[in-house]
């Protein structure tokens, strides 16, 4: 398996809402992140996780709460959402999150989440 | 800290002509570098990485790239374009720096957009 499975594909949800993303991947890959992207533009870094640790907080708001399970689950939690955090959520894996090995990152196909 | 550019916004061929994406970067340290591609509401995929040794790298889809350290560059590159490599390319770079937590962030370009013409 390799490849990095977000579910759902697409979320609406009010400002008041909760809800949540999920992420799995079963690669053994040993560091996940949680993007943030808008349209045409490149992927922002939210969080990320490194042997089930939370690693790197890029000064992300508290209304993103991001959990990591187990090494093959991560998850985003939302809660009071705006209508401008309304973008593709992506996750992504490598093996490891050390910046001194080259890895790549491998990304799910996202979340279209649009808040109302 | 660490950046990469990509100078241009769309680039346009025909295909079977040769295709060129452009990006510089600016690191303290020695780069790693990497390519990208995205496919409309998909996630990134993974192209091809320059880490050390050989400065031309081949990666996936036919898609090479070649890193140019006095010019601070690794543009990607297709001897003959397919209408089907349309998509928003990235160039990213990370600055890898032993023991230090956020040496595992990687900077992303702008994005550019590639159009090949039947």
């Amino acid at each position: 398996d390799t490849e990095v499975t977000q579910t759902p594909k697409h979320l609406v949800m009010g400002m008041t809402n909760k809800k949540s993303l999920k992420c799995e991947q079963h690669m053994g890959h040993r560091a996940m992140y949680w993007y943030k992207q808008k349209a045409k533009k490149p992927p922002e870094l939210m969080f990320v996780y490194s042997y089930e640790k939370l690693s790197i907080n890029e000064s992300v708001p508290s209304r993103f709460s991001p959990e990591c399970p187990n090494s093959s689950l991560l998850n985003l939690h939302l809660h009071a959402l705006q209508p401008e955090d309304s973008a593709l959520y992506l996750c992504a894996s490598s093996q490891d999150q050390a910046g001194a090995r080259g890895y790549g990152y491998t990304f799910g196909s996202g979340t279209r989440l649009t808040v109302v | 800290a660490q950046s990469v550019a990509q100078p241009e916004d769309q680039v346009n061929v025909a295909e079977g002509n040769p295709l060129t994406v452009k990006c510089t970067y600016s690191v303290s340290g020695n780069p790693y570098l990497f390519w990208y591609v995205q496919y409309p509401n998909r996630g990134l995929q993974f192209l091809l990485k320059y880490i050390t040794g050989d400065n031309l790298v081949k990666g996936s889809y036919g898609f090479e790239a070649e890193f140019n350290k006095s010019q601070t560059s690794f543009h990607l590159k297709k001897p003959s374009a397919l209408v089907s490599d349309s998509a928003l390319y990235f160039c990213a770079v990370r600055d890898p720096k032993p023991g230090d937590t956020n040496a595992g962030k990687s900077t992303f370009g702008d994005g550019t957009t590639l159009t090949v013409k039947p």
